[in-house]
């Protein structure tokens, strides 16, 4: 079945600097979206990514979708303490199917 | 945004009761609500569907006496954990989509609610 793969899974960065989390399905994806959960809270809507090759941008967080639409990223620029948390990408084969959720990537940041 | 709101938000209970967890959508109809089971510091699983008027959609190795899922109305669905035992502890949390925005898609979630059967 389709599998949603996050790497990596824990990232401790430090004030200031950059880092990128990567997505990767087994499986031709319709679009991917991207959450972030704060501690103790519940995962908040980012971003969804439906074109081959498409990029975002809000503010500091750039997101990319992937050529062949199997995998994605997201590169925070000049982490900052409001960042913490955790990044779940996930992706669906279809337009209307089921969302499936990768590991997530836990960033801790130290000032 | 959409609003989704998750009652409650934590509950303990004694080992083979059973606890009700509401879910509502605040602005919006769902006709369709997911509901999740998250592990510390692991990914979201989802367990079901909770579609509006019908039977739940299960996903492989979910009970479905186990966890009970009503959807009886476009803003409210409950998953109620049957006999729950230890195993059973864990954080659920119910999302929505809202039909008005089109298909985006993006899920709109509850804040969860952190089940601890004693």
């Amino acid at each position: 079945g389709q599998q949603v793969m996050q790497i990596p899974q824990y990232q401790h960065v430090q004030e200031g600097e950059d880092f990128t989390t990567y997505c990767n399905s087994s499986t031709t994806l319709s679009n991917i979206q991207w959450y972030k959960q704060r501690p103790g809270g519940h995962p908040v809507f980012l971003i969804q990514l439906v074109k081959s090759g498409e990029v975002k941008k809000q503010k500091r967080l750039t997101f990319q979708f992937g050529e062949a639409k199997k995998n994605s990223s997201l590169h925070i620029t000049a982490t900052q303490t409001t960042d913490v948390g955790t990044y779940f990408c996930a992706g669906r084969v279809n337009s209307w199917g089921k969302l499936q959720f990768g590991a997530g990537t836990q960033v801790v940041v130290t000032p | 945004g959409a609003v989704v709101s998750q009652h409650p938000s934590r509950v303990i209970c004694k080992s083979g009761t059973s606890v009700k967890i509401e879910c509502r959508s605040l602005d919006f109809q769902a006709t369709t609500m997911f509901w999740y089971r998250q592990f510390p510091k692991q990914s979201l699983m989802l367990m079901a569907t909770s579609n509006e008027g019908s039977k739940a959609t299960y996903e492989q190795g979910v009970e479905k006496d186990k966890f009970l899922i009503n959807h009886a109305s476009l803003t409210l669905s409950t998953l109620t954990v049957t006999s729950a035992h230890p195993e059973d502890s864990s954080f659920y949390i119910c999302s929505a989509r809202d039909p008005s925005r089109g298909r985006t898609g993006e899920l709109f979630f509850g804040e969860g609610s952190r089940l601890t059967v004693l």
